[in-house]
């Protein structure tokens, strides 16, 4: 089984642009939730998405949004990008109709805002 | 927000070793804890996992402890390897969906 596939793995964008990152789940997994992982601040929660609709979400402006289509996969998008939006994304998958269990991670997006 | 630290944000320690890593969380009502381990340039990875109703649970090297009356977890690592250097973060996953993670420590084995 395909794992946690997060697309592209690295990207460099300038201030004010914005941009797009892609996540494909593990097969069967429906709640899809992204992270920003920074050095020294660990994963920083951005939302969480389930059947197309957002369940969760953590503390960060409105510049930051996301999507989930019908076969599960998820996009985030940051629009008017700041430097320090400069982080690795991670995109995380879990089962359906389970509580406590893990979340699966891909390798995430390193984004680089110059 | 919730918070999620850990006790040391680096470790180093001898091959063969016992590693200790130590966390702090703060939502009494949590229920279930993992640990992740994360390489250079990798996503974070399952190590192990205990619920709430659980004191300790043990895998192949690694055991986890939760002491809820003082809101610790440790994940304890045996034998220590080089391929264990790494960052590890610990999690906690209060009533929801959602999961907290503490910033992580890096431990490193030396050879």
């Amino acid at each position: 089984k395909a794992g946690v596939t997060q697309t592209p793995r690295y990207l460099i964008k300038t201030r004010g642009q914005q941009v797009t990152l892609s996540c494909s789940p593990i097969s069967g997994h429906r709640s899809v939730s992204w992270y920003q992982q920074t050095p020294g601040q660990g994963l920083q929660f951005l939302f969480e998405y389930f059947s197309e609709t957002q369940r969760n979400k953590g503390n960060f402006p409105g510049r930051f949004s996301g999507r989930q289509f019908s076969n599960s996969r998820s996009e985030m998008n940051v629009s008017t990008l700041e430097l320090g939006d400069s982080a690795l994304y991670l995109c995380a998958s879990r089962p359906t109709g389970v509580m406590n269990t893990e979340a699966f991670f891909g390798q995430g997006t390193r984004l680089t805002v110059v | 927000g919730e918070s999620v630290g850990l006790h040391l944000p680096t470790l180093s320690v001898q091959e063969g070793d016992n590693s200790i890593i130590n966390c702090a969380y703060s939502n009494s009502a949590s229920d279930y804890f993992i640990w992740y381990k994360q390489e250079s340039g990798k996503g974070p990875q399952f190590i192990i996992d205990i619920r709430s109703n659980m004191d300790k649970r043990q895998g192949q090297r690694v055991t986890v402890l939760l002491n809820k009356t003082v809101k610790h977890l440790s994940l304890q690592i045996a034998a220590t390897q080089p391929g264990d250097s790494a960052v590890y973060f610990c999690a906690e996953k209060p009533t929801g969906n959602q999961f907290y993670f503490g910033t992580g420590t890096s431990l490193t084995v030396i050879p």
